[in-house]
């Protein structure tokens, strides 16, 4: 059974950091592109950014309003996603999701809340 | 970016009626190379997280019931749940694949008339 289960979620300042983490079972974890997938308090889904897995080049795509301010990598050894949040504004509070697929979301995690708040 | 604009934003079906949900791209998800469209439908319901109803714009994955359909093609697609129940109470949300940035439409609600 796939398992995706995201931590590292909480209460940030604005301009503050966060790395929030995905944890990955139940399938080849080394072939799988992952993605981080939002979702802002009471609205839709919004997508983040992806990392193809290290065979097709391990390289990461970003969503405009995260560009330059995230980084998503991945640790075939931990079975694990990160995604590194830097420069946090109040707009990037929502629940972050993990995902697994080369684009169709095959699978979600629980989600993660991230709060922006001074 | 691609922008998919869903329509309508909240629909009421009775129990057993077809329910409707429409989904338009600003540009073509047809890949003519393989003659796929790069397109999805998710279900959320409350409380939860999203789940993969349909990829390829009329496949449908796992374990969904056949009572929901995909159809369309280009830059107009349809999700049809052929007889509502009550489990099927959600937001739907379509998703386009065919760009490098993924986007989302706004969702739809879904509710029991």
């Amino acid at each position: 059974e796939v398992q995706l289960v995201e931590s590292g979620g909480g209460l940030v300042k604005p301009g503050g950091s966060l790395r929030l983490s995905c944890a990955a079972s139940g399938f080849t974890f080394t072939k799988a592109w992952m993605s981080w997938v939002r979702q802002a308090p009471g609205k839709g889904l919004e997508w983040v950014g992806r990392i193809k897995s290290e065979s097709d080049g391990g390289t990461a795509d970003y969503a405009a309003p995260v560009k330059g301010r995230f980084t998503i990598s991945r640790d075939d050894s931990k079975n694990t996603v990160y995604v590194q949040m830097n420069s946090l504004k109040t707009e990037d509070t929502a629940v972050y999701y993990c995902t697994t697929g080369p684009g169709i979301a095959l699978a979600w995690g629980q989600g993660t809340l991230v709060i922006v708040s001074s | 970016d691609i922008v998919m604009t869903q329509s309508p934003d909240f629909l009421a079906v009775s129990l057993g009626e077809r329910a409707t949900i429409n989904c338009k791209s600003s540009q073509s998800l047809l890949y003519s190379s393989n003659n796929k469209n790069y397109f999805a439908w998710y279900q959320q319901k409350p409380g939860q997280s999203p789940k993969l109803l349909i990829y390829w714009a009329s496949t449908r994955d796992s374990g969904v019931p056949d009572r929901f359909s995909g159809s369309g093609s280009g830059t107009d697609f349809t999700l049809t749940i052929s007889s509502l129940q009550a489990e099927d109470v959600a937001v739907y949300y379509c998703q386009q694949y065919y760009s490098t940035l993924i986007t989302f439409g706004q969702g739809t609600r879904l509710e029991i008339k």
